[in-house]
C-alpha cells in the first residue's frame, strides 16, 4: 500500500518552461489537494478535487492548472514556470473521516 | 489574511521537558483541528486532532488542549524526547465534502540532551 505517491522528488526549471507535477493515490479517496510549503509560510493550498471530473481553486491558484480524469491521479501543471514559483509541493489526498495523507514532496526550484 | 495563527515559530526544549505550542484561529465555522508533525525531506503526518464538543485529547505523549471561547488551542508534549525533533503544524478545517485544510506557519521544535 504505497499511499500517496510524488513525482519527480527534485526539479529544477527555468523562468518560462513548464511541467506537470505526478501525484497518484491508491486508497480510493474521492478528495485530494495540491499544497505549496514556504519558510515562515505554512502550507497554503493550491487546487482541490473532491471527485473525478471536479476541481476547484484554492488560496493560491494563480499560474497553476490542475484535471482529475480518474480518481487515483491528480496532476498539477505549471505553465509557465516564475521564479515565485520555486516551492516545495505537496499532494495530498482525504479520507471520509478527514485523515489526510501527503505525499513526500517535490523539490522545485525555478532559475 | 492567516486564519490560523501559530507560536512559537522555534521552540527549543531539553528531553523530558514539556514542548508546548499555540495556535488560534478565527472562523467559528472550524470544527475539526489536527496537528501535523513533518520530518525534513518527508510530507507531514497526521499526529492528533480533535473537534470542538472536547476540551482534551490525549494520545500517549501527546495532548490537545481546546478553548472554544477564546478560538484558541494547543499541543502539550510530554517527556520530550530528541525524536520529537520536528516541525509541527496546527491545522482547521470546516468539515464537508469540499473542505479544505488551512495550516498555521508551523514551529521547528528542537528537543537537547
Amino acid at each position: 500500500n504505497a499511499g500517496v505517491t510524488q513525482t519527480p522528488k527534485f526539479q529544477v526549471l527555468k523562468t518560462g518552461q513548464s511541467m506537470t507535477l505526478q501525484c497518484a493515490q491508491d486508497m480510493n479517496h474521492e478528495y485530494m489537494s495540491w499544497y505549496r510549503q514556504d519558510p515562515g509560510m505554512g502550507l497554503r493550498l493550491i487546487h482541490y478535487s473532491v471527485g473525478a471530473g471536479i476541481t476547484d481553486q484554492g488560496e493560491v491558484p494563480n499560474g497553476y492548472n490542475v484535471s482529475r480524469s480518474t480518481t487515483e491521479d491528480f496532476p498539477l501543471r505549471l505553465l509557465s514556470a516564475a521564479p515565485s514559483q520555486t516551492s516545495v509541493y505537496f499532494c495530498a489526498s482525504r479520507s471520509h473521516s478527514y485523515g489526510y495523507t501527503f505525499g513526500s514532496g517535490t523539490r522545485l526550484t525555478v532559475v | 489574511q492567516q486564519q490560523v495563527k501559530q507560536s512559537p515559530q522555534s521552540l527549543i526544549v531539553q528531553k523530558g521537558g514539556i514542548s508546548i505550542i499555540n495556535c488560534a484561529y478565527e472562523n467559528t465555522a472550524f470544527d475539526y483541528f489536527p496537528w501535523y508533525q513533518q520530518f525534513p525531506g518527508k510530507g507531514p503526518a497526521l499526529l492528533i486532532a480533535i473537534r470542538p464538543d472536547v476540551s482534551e485529547k490525549k494520545e500517549g505523549r501527546f495532548t490537545i488542549s481546546f478553548n472554544k471561547s477564546a478560538k484558541q488551542f494547543s499541543l502539550h508534549i510530554m517527556d520530550s524526547q530528541p525524536g520529537d525533533s520536528a516541525t509541527y503544524f496546527c491545522a482547521a478545517l470546516r468539515t464537508g465534502t469540499a473542505s479544505k485544510l488551512t495550516f498555521g506557519t508551523g514551529t521547528r521544535l528542537q528537543v537537547t540532551l
